[in-house]
């Protein structure tokens, strides 16, 4: 069992928005404003999209947007387009462990 | 262009020791911890251990301590992930990944594309 919690599976049409949740403890996600989103598509390395809760790295489109509102971080994509199916994974640095855990990851499906 | 190289595919018997690597290019080597990351077969990563290759302190995620080593040479900007005796449960991908700069980082910035362990009699 993964130390974040996130949904299996989101899906949204083109164009529409969706949120993916990480849920966890005062330890991690509640406690620190650390949280990373990381992308997957198959067979791929990930790709990191959002770090220390709502900041873009160069290049990553601005219609990705995280979040946090006590234990819980989201991610949040707009105007959704097919490359954006993916599977896609937060982590948060915690206090009860070394360095960072992940969530269970989401898959990502746009219909 | 910053990266980070990683070693092919292997095949291995259980028992048998490996050594996978990870080299940095493009950036200071020295400067950045390098993580790693074990993706089981359709299943999610796993943060397993780290090391800051300037002076090799390494940190394991508890649920791989003892289980794996974890080294660095940084006269060749080299990071490495080693087994002394693999089980079937080691078969995954492995990713090497770049800590993002400062003491506050939490977060990889840089990824390997992966080395791909099979483990089988």
């Amino acid at each position: 069992q993964s130390a974040l919690t996130q949904p299996a599976s989101v899906s949204g049409s083109p164009g529409q928005s969706i949120t993916i949740s990480c849920t966890g403890t005062s330890s991690d996600v509640g406690g620190y404003n650390y949280v990373s989103w990381y992308q997957q598509h198959p067979g791929k390395a990930p790709k990191l999209m959002i770090y220390d809760v709502s900041k873009r790295p160069s290049g990553v489109s601005n219609r990705f947007s995280g979040s946090k509102s006590g234990n819980t971080a989201s991610l949040t994509i707009s105007g959704l387009q097919a490359e954006d199916e993916a599977d896609y994974y937060c982590s948060s640095y915690t206090s009860s462990s070394t360095f960072c855990v992940f969530g269970g990851g989401t898959k990502l499906t746009v219909l | 262009e910053v990266q980070l190289v990683q070693s092919g595919a292997e095949v291995k018997k259980p028992g048998e020791s490996l050594k996978i690597s990870c080299k940095g290019s493009g950036y200071s080597f020295t400067s950045y911890w390098i993580g790693w990351v074990r993706q089981m077969p359709g299943k999610g990563l796993e943060w397993m251990g780290i090391i800051y290759p300037g002076d090799s302190d390494t940190r394991y995620s508890p649920s791989f301590q003892g289980q794996v080593t974890i080294s660095a040479d940084k006269s060749i900007s080299t990071a490495y992930l080693q087994w002394s005796s693999l089980k079937a449960s080691d078969t995954a991908m492995y990713y090497c990944a770049r800590r993002g700069s400062g003491s506050f980082s939490y977060y990889m910035d840089v990824w390997g594309k992966g080395t791909t362990v099979t483990v089988s009699s």
